[in-house]
Order: C-alpha cells, then sequence, then structure tokens
C-alpha cells in the first residue's frame, strides 16, 4: 500500500536535473509531494488531482499518469536549497499514504 | 513557519504510561491530520478530523485516540505506551474540505518511550 520511490538517494551538482518517481499498487485520485529537510517538519510542494494537469512551477513540476498510477516529480537547474527528502503522497479510497521517500543531496 | 503549532517539543515517559499531544492549526483552517514517522515505517497517517468530525482513519492503534475540540485545536492522546511508540508525531492541517488536501506541517513532538 506504501508508494514505492526511485531512486532511493541521488547526488547532484548544482544546476543538474533530477527526476523521482512514485508508483502506486491502488487506483489513486490525488497525488501529493513534499520535501523534509533533515530535523524539520514536511514541506508541501504541489498537488496533483485525477484528471488534472500538470502541476509546477518554474523549477519544479511534476506529472500524475493516472492509469499507470505513477507520479514523477521534476527538478530542474538544482539548487543548494532542493537538498532534502522528497516524500510523494497518495489518496486512495479514504486512505492517504506516504511513499517510501527519496534523498536527494545537491552539492555545489 | 507553517502556523500550525505543536506542544510538547519533546516528550520521555515510561512504557505503560499515558501522554496527550496537542495541535493548534493554522488560522482558517478546518481540517487536521495526524502522523507518527520512525525510522521502519516511514511517514504514517494515522486520523484526520474536520471541523471536530472525525473523517478518514489510518493505521492507528486502538491504544491511540484523537479527537478535534470546537476551536478547532486537536489532541492525540496516546495510552499503555510501548517502545514501538518512540517516533515523531506531527499534527498538520488544511484549508480544504476534502478529505486530504494540501497539508500544512507542525513542527512535531518528538516522544521518546523508555
Amino acid at each position: 500500500q506504501q508508494p514505492v520511490q526511485s531512486p532511493q538517494a541521488v547526488i547532484l551538482r548544482e544546476g543538474e536535473d533530477a527526476v523521482i518517481n512514485c508508483s502506486s499498487s491502488k487506483a489513486l485520485y490525488s497525488v501529493h509531494w513534499y520535501r523534509q529537510k533533515h530535523g524539520e517538519a514536511p514541506v508541501f510542494l504541489m498537488i496533483l488531482l485525477k484528471g488534472g494537469e500538470q502541476k509546477g512551477h518554474e523549477k519544479i513540476s511534476a506529472s500524475f499518469n493516472e492509469k499507470k498510477q505513477q507520479s514523477s516529480l521534476y527538478l530542474t537547474a538544482s539548487q543548494l536549497s532542493y537538498s532534502g527528502t522528497y516524500f510523494c503522497g497518495t489518496e486512495s479510497g479514504n486512505q492517504f499514504y506516504f511513499g517510501t521517500g527519496t534523498s536527494l543531496t545537491v552539492i555545489p | 513557519d507553517s502556523g500550525v503549532t505543536q506542544t510538547p517539543k519533546h516528550l520521555i515517559t515510561a512504557t505503560g504510561q499515558r501522554v496527550t499531544l496537542r495541535c493548534s492549526p493554522r488560522s482558517g483552517d478546518l481540517s487536521v491530520y495526524w502522523y507518527q514517522q520512525s525510522l521502519d515505517q516511514g511517514l504514517q497517517f494515522l486520523i484526520q478530523y474536520y471541523n471536530g468530525e472525525e473523517r478518514a482513519k489510518g493505521n492507528i492503534l486502538e491504544r491511540f485516540s484523537a479527537q478535534q475540540f470546537p476551536d478547532l485545536h486537536s489532541e492525540l492522546n496516546l495510552s499503555s505506551l510501548e517502545l514501538g511508540d518512540s517516533a515523531l508525531y506531527f499534527c498538520a492541517s488544511s484549508p480544504t474540505s476534502g478529505p486530504f488536501g494540501e497539508q500544512y506541517f507542525g513542527p512535531g513532538t518528538r516522544l521518546t518511550v523508555t
């Protein structure tokens, strides 16, 4: 039931791009993306609804493939501030599951 | 700062005891969610309240209970505590009336059961 994220960890240099994938075995109504820095609370990035459009702003965007129950988060021209653990959250039925997490480290 | 407050920040207690965690949502948010984060189980949804009513229930143990009061603050009660209950407990609030809208997390309460 817990969505599986890939990769588990990624290290980038500033300015590089990354894609984080989230895959669920259940039919999804919505997918959320959060970023959590070490020792802090998760911070909301965006939500994608079933039947909705791809969302994002400037350098962070996401897509939602309802048929495959998958979502991808795209980070372009990464900045040091992007470092953290990224979680997808999936809404299915009346339940909400956070994914396994992807640790992203951006180095100078 | 998300605007969600949680108290206490840290809590150390013994097995078998009972504790209460408190959460105040952002001004205007009617939905409150509780989550447990541990190394072995990750972030797990426990329960959601909307304007005082339970709306959704996740992996919440029978030893745990929650409520949302008329002023919209919420409390999570954990009883008969076990070592495995040691974790970070987050509260989140949402401005949406739907089951799982965008959520704004509080700083968390770190519970240590000894």
